[in-house]
């Protein structure tokens, strides 16, 4: 149980084009969902916080702007990069609470994002 | 605030050799701790987790102590295998659905 898909896997676009990035929780509510962006051999670096129904509490230093996350259903949050840049290719992991017994944090499989 | 130090890598072992990452966390209160894996071009998998003191997570042969004294949460395995090898992250949260602090991550390679 306690399964969060997340699509694409990868994906590769133009400079100066929006992506967007979706993270679905397949059997389970999703109140609260994490985006995390991974550079090589790195570890995570946490881009936001959303809540259902709530604008996303970004971290400091990341462009609300330019990285545009919604959280309209208690299923689906997206992440949407707009007018990407080559230095925005990354890794991008999104992560969601799961209450109940068995609580914690279950990860997507990331996206690969390559902009050229 | 909250910060996570594991032992940097990579570590190579051969298959069936001992294996201990070191993580250590600095932390207001009672964190709960978590051991986290992440193979090739995959997302994370929860290993093992931890949520007071002296308690001991185990998964897969893998297993960790929460040490409050020591602020520590190691984690080790007494015989890795080949298709151990991934990337680890030892991780805190303060519980409830607070953001999750991760460590650098350790790279492990075991050669048959």
């Amino acid at each position: 149980g306690a399964v969060v898909s997340q699509h694409p896997s990868r994906v590769i676009c133009k400079s100066g084009t929006s992506v967007k990035i979706e993270c679905r929780s397949l059997d389970f509510q999703a109140t609260t969902m994490f985006w995390y962006r991974q550079f090589p051999k790195q570890s995570l670096m946490l881009m936001a916080t959303s809540n259902e129904g709530s604008k996303a509490t970004y971290e400091q230093g990341v462009e609300k702007d330019k990285f545009l996350i919604n959280h309209a259903s208690l299923t689906l949050s997206t992440l949407t990069v707009t007018s990407a840049h080559p230095e925005d290719s990354s890794f991008y992991i999104c992560s969601a609470w799961v209450g109940g017994l068995n609580y914690g944090y279950t990860f997507g499989s990331g996206t690969r994002l390559t902009v050229v | 605030g909250n910060s996570v130090t594991q032992m940097e890598g990579p570590v190579t072992l051969s298959e069936e050799a001992f294996l201990t990452i070191n993580c250590t966390y600095t932390a207001t209160g009672y964190p709960s701790l978590f051991w986290y894996v992440q193979y090739p071009g995959e997302g994370l998998q929860l290993l093992l987790k931890a949520t007071k003191a002296d308690d001991k997570g185990s998964n897969k042969g893998f297993e960790a102590t929460y040490r409050k004294e020591t602020t520590s949460f190691h984690l080790e395995k007494g015989s890795v295998q080949v298709s151990d090898s991934a990337v680890y992250f030892c991780a805190l949260s303060q519980g409830g659905s607070e953001k999750l602090v991760f460590g650098k991550g350790t790279k492990l390679t075991v050669n048959p």
